[in-house]
């Protein structure tokens, strides 16, 4: 049973749609996250979401927006799909305080815009 | 402005010996420093983690040392096993911040 499941894992899209990805948890946690790791690897925050708040909204364009519809659910909309937009996003889930126990990822949507 | 550094992009250790894995950081406000796996193709899995009033933890095979002076840790794995080949990712948490800010990754590869 998948602790943290993503869908799709492969997503190929043209410039200028609108996609979702969605995410799930069924390890009761209270947190959930969405990472972007670009062409150089890097893992980098996008949003989090608390008990279906919004905690954490990096320098992210207004193209994506994240949805909580409820704990255990955060997807992640993108419109107007941009060539950078190209990447593995990562969702993962942790309990209030990520620190010393982390984060729980699920296994990436690797979007390629064509 | 990274604030999470693995400066060797890649390490390659024979099968039974030891495997040290490097990471610095500059925010001294962080409370605590993990240590994440990851295949290909699949999601980073947490592996051991420290807090930032400790000086060392021990958890089978990996010990991960904290260098608070320094601003630096290292992750320990004895001995290596092939299986072992993969990306490790330091990654450091600020509760004030609440989040996990990620290294850029160190390509472990360990010979039979």
């Amino acid at each position: 049973d998948t602790a943290v499941s993503q869908t799709p894992k492969y997503l190929v899209t043209q410039m200028g749609n609108d996609k979702s990805i969605k995410c799930e948890q069924n390890l009761g946690h209270d947190t959930m996250y969405w990472y972007k790791q670009d062409s150089k690897k890097f893992l980098k925050i996008m949003f989090s979401y608390n008990n279906k708040e919004l905690i954490i909204n990096e320098t992210v364009p207004n193209r994506f927006s994240p949805k909580s519809p409820d704990k255990a659910h955060l997807n992640l909309h993108i419109n107007s799909l941009e060539l950078g937009d190209s990447a593995v996003y990562f969702c993962a889930s942790s309990l209030r305080d990520g620190g010393f126990y982390g984060y729980t990822f699920g296994s990436g949507t690797r979007l390629t815009v064509v | 402005d990274q604030q999470v550094k693995q400066n060797s992009p890649s390490l390659s250790v024979q099968e039974g010996r030891i495997s040290i894995l490097n990471c610095d950081y500059t925010n001294s406000m962080f409370d605590y420093f993990l240590w994440y796996k990851k295949y290909p193709a699949e999601g980073p899995t947490f592996l051991i983690s420290i807090s930032s009033i400790k000086d060392k933890n021990e958890d089978g095979r990996f010990t991960v040392f904290l260098n608070k002076s320094a601003k630096h840790l290292s992750l320990h794995i004895v001995p290596s096993q092939p299986g072992d080949s993969a990306v490790y990712f330091c990654a450091a948490y600020g509760t004030s911040y609440g989040k996990l800010t990620f290294g850029q990754g160190t390509i472990l590869t360990v010979h039979p």
